[in-house]
């Protein structure tokens, strides 16, 4: 089973700092690889797929990169409503990785 | 637009069996895939399988394979979700899911439904 490992467990920064995420997978993936956010109490939202595409309605300000077994979420300028939880998801064996908290200062 | 909805009993007792349906209103279940996801209170997402609409081929994630059953019922566009033998560690979010045309993540979401395993 492929595993992902997301870090930092936790990320703060003020409103219109850049945000930089990292999930990194237990073996290659290829470009094979999504982004979801999700809010208290809310279900996940598919942000970006296939490692850099970014799925309907998502603002310009997220964007993915990365292939193999490193790709990063990166907010170029953080919303106060950027403040939720942040999966990666690999569709081999659709495993989740274990989650980035983003907090607005 | 498509909007999915879980629905099944809040509270299952412990060996018993959880049953969740998925309805699917506002499009038809056809052509895609669907899917069921579950989220442990204050953890992570973990992926328990799927099933294609027309055929009925389903998947499951290896470690709960034994105990899960994905079904669908195209007639009333839903698509179950039963798992046996529930434990305390079964406590979660139960969310279901449409799989992305040609990929494999998950585009649509139900809102998600508090399945307590107790006596």
């Amino acid at each position: 089973e492929i595993v992902l490992t997301q870090s930092p467990a936790t990320l703060s920064l003020s409103p219109g700092e850049r945000a930089t995420l990292s999930c990194r997978a237990s073996q290659s993936v290829s470009n094979y690889l999504a982004w979801y956010q999700q809010k208290p109490g809310q279900a996940p939202r598919l942000l970006i797929y296939d490692a850099s595409n970014r799925a309907t309605g998502i603002p310009a300000r997220f964007s993915g990169s990365g292939s193999g077994t490193d790709f990063t979420l990166t907010i170029s300028s953080l919303e106060p409503e950027d403040c939720a939880f942040y999966y990666c998801q690999q569709r081999t064996s659709l495993t989740f990785g274990g989650g980035t908290k983003v907090e607005i200062k | 637009q498509v909007q999915l909805q879980e629905s099944g009993p809040g509270l299952v007792k412990p060996s018993e069996t959880l049953s969740l349906t998925c309805t699917v209103s506002g499009g038809s279940i056809s052509s895609y895939y669907w899917s069921w996801i579950r989220q442990p209170p204050g953890k992570g997402l973990e992926w328990i399988g799927y099933i294609y609409y027309s055929s009925g081929s389903t998947d499951y994630s290896p470690s709960l394979r034994s105990r899960v059953t994905v079904s669908v019922d195209t007639s009333k566009n839903q698509f179950s979700l039963k798992m046996t033998s529930v434990t305390a560690a079964d406590t979660a979010v139960y969310f279901c899911a449409r799989v992305m045309t040609s990929h494999w993540y998950f585009d649509l979401w139900g809102r998600g439904t508090l399945v307590t395993v107790s006596s």
